[in-house]
């Protein structure tokens, strides 16, 4: 079946402006992740939905960085007033129903800040 | 969670058995192993994870040691696709995983 998608693949921005990365979760999972991963370092947990809600959003590095999950599907990572040191990939996963599910990640986007 | 400790990088030669092994002196009780894979530039792969007991799948194979401080993750014959970074991670029910910067693999021809 078809696993977690994101897009865009890539995306470069300048620095100061506003950009959305995508995130299809496998359909029928309730839980959705993301997290960012900087060039040499693991993936880093950012927030966690569990459904429409924001179940912890402890990894949001600053109030520049929010997400929403409207109708517990698709969710929206948006970044404001983007700064180079956001430059990074992006990955989202999905897991069947949170806790201690296996979580399948997307192929990730990689954000340039410039 | 518990952290973890893995080798920063290690040879293995195609067709071979890769051992990577894995420390988890801190793990408690109802924590479980698990093991992911990142191939470049892809997001991270499923491979295997355990609590207790050794487990085996079609990729790979997992020993815990019986007192669950280490274990070591074994691609049976690792073919030039294996290379990767390879991560353990320790956790309990909770949301995250803590991937570390995990063991770079080279399966070399």
């Amino acid at each position: 079946g078809a696993g977690v998608s994101q897009t865009p693949s890539n995306k470069v921005t300048e620095k100061g402006k506003y950009v959305e990365l995508r995130c299809d979760p496998i359909s029928g999972h309730t839980a959705l992740y993301w997290y960012r991963q900087s060039l040499g370092q693991g993936p880093e947990f950012l927030i966690y939905f569990q459904g429409t809600g924001a179940a912890d959003d402890s990894g949001l590095p600053n109030d520049r960085f929010f997400a929403v999950r409207p109708e517990g599907s698709v969710s929206t990572l948006k970044i404001q007033r983007t700064e180079r040191g956001d430059s990074a990939v992006y990955l989202c996963a999905s897991s069947p129903s949170g806790g201690a599910d296996t979580q399948y990640f997307g192929p990730g986007t990689r954000l340039t800040v410039l | 969670d518990a952290k973890t400790t893995q080798p920063p990088s290690m040879d293995c030669a195609e067709g071979r058995a890769a051992n990577l092994p894995c420390n988890h002196s801190t793990i408690s009780g109802n924590e479980y192993v698990y093991w992911y894979r990142q191939i470049h530039s892809q997001g991270p792969q499923y491979i295997i994870h355990g609590l207790k007991n050794n487990e085996t799948n079609e990729m790979a194979s997992l020993i815990i040691t019986e007192d669950r401080k280490s274990s070591t993750l074994i691609l049976p014959h690792a073919t030039l696709r294996d290379t990767a970074v390879y991560y353990c991670i320790v956790r309990n029910t909770g949301n995250q995983f803590y991937f570390g910067t995990g063991t770079s693999l080279t399966v070399i021809p």
